[in-house]
């Protein structure tokens, strides 16, 4: 089955700290893509980022950047130089497959980062 | 270009009540997702239509639940009957293409709450 598991409930960081968001996840398919949005207090989500299984490069955007591991099944995300506006519910998500299927996300409980002035 | 809509943004009703919900997708997105989060939890899978076909729907959209995407516009969230179990965040969102390459955009949700 696949299940996404984000073991950080909250985490409280003071500006300008770098902080790391784990995202481990369980699937038994070949093919599929990960995923990070951010959920502002707005409740919209944001897409950040994806990757599919096929990729294990890590990427850099800014002060973010995602270290894909597939021999622990994790994609974790770094924030370097947390900043306030970076305040959110942050969700790692997986998709399975290719054209045709449903490729429905399943998300992680989601990590609630605070960035204290 | 404007991204995914929905509306109501709130809606507050009495136990028993029908509700209908509206989501807007963005321009020639072909597939559109509904979701459900609840508080503290991430957003749950309900169904989700390539054009007008409604392809899937999750074990969670109970008989009471119907939705419907007339000529690949627009697509509507039923749900009769309302409980108190219902109140949740319901989220829309669509995307371009048919496989996961194509990232899924969000609208900003509705958020239900039955009393």
């Amino acid at each position: 089955a696949q299940k996404v598991t984000q073991a950080q409930t909250e985490i409280s960081v003071v500006e300008k700290e770098d902080v790391t968001l784990d995202c481990v996840y369980e699937t038994r398919d070949t093919t599929y893509y990960l995923f990070w949005y951010k959920q502002p207090p707005s409740g919209e989500l944001v897409f950040l980022i994806r990757r599919n299984s096929f990729d294990e490069q890590n990427e850099i955007s800014g002060r973010y950047s995602w270290n894909f591991q597939k021999s622990t099944s994790s994609f974790n995300f770094t924030i370097t130089a947390s900043q306030v506006v970076d305040s959110a519910v942050y969700f790692c998500a997986l998709s399975e497959g290719f054209g045709g299927a449903t490729n429905k996300l399943i998300f992680g409980t989601g990590t609630l980062l605070a960035v204290q002035p | 270009d404007t991204g995914v809509s929905q509306d109501p943004r709130h809606k507050i009703t009495k136990r028993g009540q029908n509700v209908t919900f509206r989501c807007d997708p963005i321009s020639e997105h072909n597939r559109l997702y509904w979701y459900r989060q609840t508080l503290g939890q991430g957003p749950e899978f309900l169904t989700y239509f390539q054009n007008e076909a409604q392809l899937e729907k999750s074990r969670l959209l109970s008989d009471r639940f119907s939705a419907e995407r007339p000529k690949g516009s627009f697509s509507t969230l039923e749900i009769q009957r309302t409980e108190q179990g219902d109140s949740a965040m319901y989220l829309c969102a669509s995307s371009v293409g048919t496989d996961s390459s194509y990232e899924q955009y969000f609208g900003p949700g509705t958020r239900l709450t039955v009393t």
